[in-house]
């Protein structure tokens, strides 16, 4: 079945330490893909998007995700997290282009972040 | 800017009531939908328009109907509210085409009693 897969449900870091989130998904042909992020008790803001071309990808806050086709995987890195990344992240992919650019979301990764 | 409102952050209402969930974008975009959101699972799409009066079911359009009379606003419409419609509704808008980037509304926590 087509899906969005985020393997960590909750995650927690240090400050400082570097951050590698995942994101897998399963269709057929490369979807565009998106991470977003959720503060708490807000909407969800765009981090960054992948539709074609360089595979690294850089996006606000200080963020970057990697796109390897081979692995169907979409990862958001981020080399040094500070206390206010805590939030929780969504992958998601619109499987296909054009149309009416309908979402598909991962359950989410919820991130902590230790002093 | 680009802004989509959301009229109430947070709503209580009775089970078999009535509810209306009022969505507002200044974007001048086509596309707009209504996700909930749960723990666990995500987004999920429940409805979406791509055009005024125009409207599409999502993933999950038990128990909502959706109204889009005027091309800035989409209302997400329970007909009668049951405990199981206790969530998190977010909207978002877009425009079509090669930009796919949806914005999104802070959100909706309605509980049903």
């Amino acid at each position: 079945a087509q899906s969005v897969t985020q393997p960590d449900i909750h995650i927690t870091v240090s400050e400082g330490a570097s951050l590698e989130l995942r994101c897998n998904y399963s269709y057929g042909a490369t979807p565009y893909l998106f991470w977003y992020v959720q503060s708490p008790g807000q909407g969800l803001q765009l981090l960054l998007k992948y539709f074609s071309g360089d595979t690294l990808v850089q996006g606000i806050k200080g963020f970057e995700a990697e796109f390897k086709r081979s692995q169907s995987s979409f990862n958001l890195r981020k080399p040094s997290v500070h206390w206010s990344d805590a939030a929780e992240y969504f992958c998601a992919v619109v499987p296909f282009s054009g149309g009416y650019n309908k979402l598909i979301f991962g359950a989410g990764t919820r991130l902590a972040v230790h002093p | 800017d680009v802004k989509v409102t959301q009229s109430s952050r947070y709503l209580v209402k009775r089970t078999g009531e009535k509810v209306f969930l009022e969505c507002v974008q200044d974007m001048d975009h086509e596309n707009m939908f209504w996700y909930r959101q749960d723990p666990g699972l995500g987004l999920r799409l429940i409805y979406f328009s791509y055009d005024v009066k125009m409207k599409e079911k999502g993933d999950i359009p038990e128990g909502y109907s959706v109204s889009r009379e005027k091309k800035e606003r989409f209302s997400l419409i329970l007909e009668s509210a049951s405990t199981n419609q206790t969530s998190m509704y977010l909207c978002a808008s877009s425009s079509p085409g090669g930009d796919n980037i949806q914005y999104f509304g802070a959100g909706t926590r309605l509980s049903v009693l």
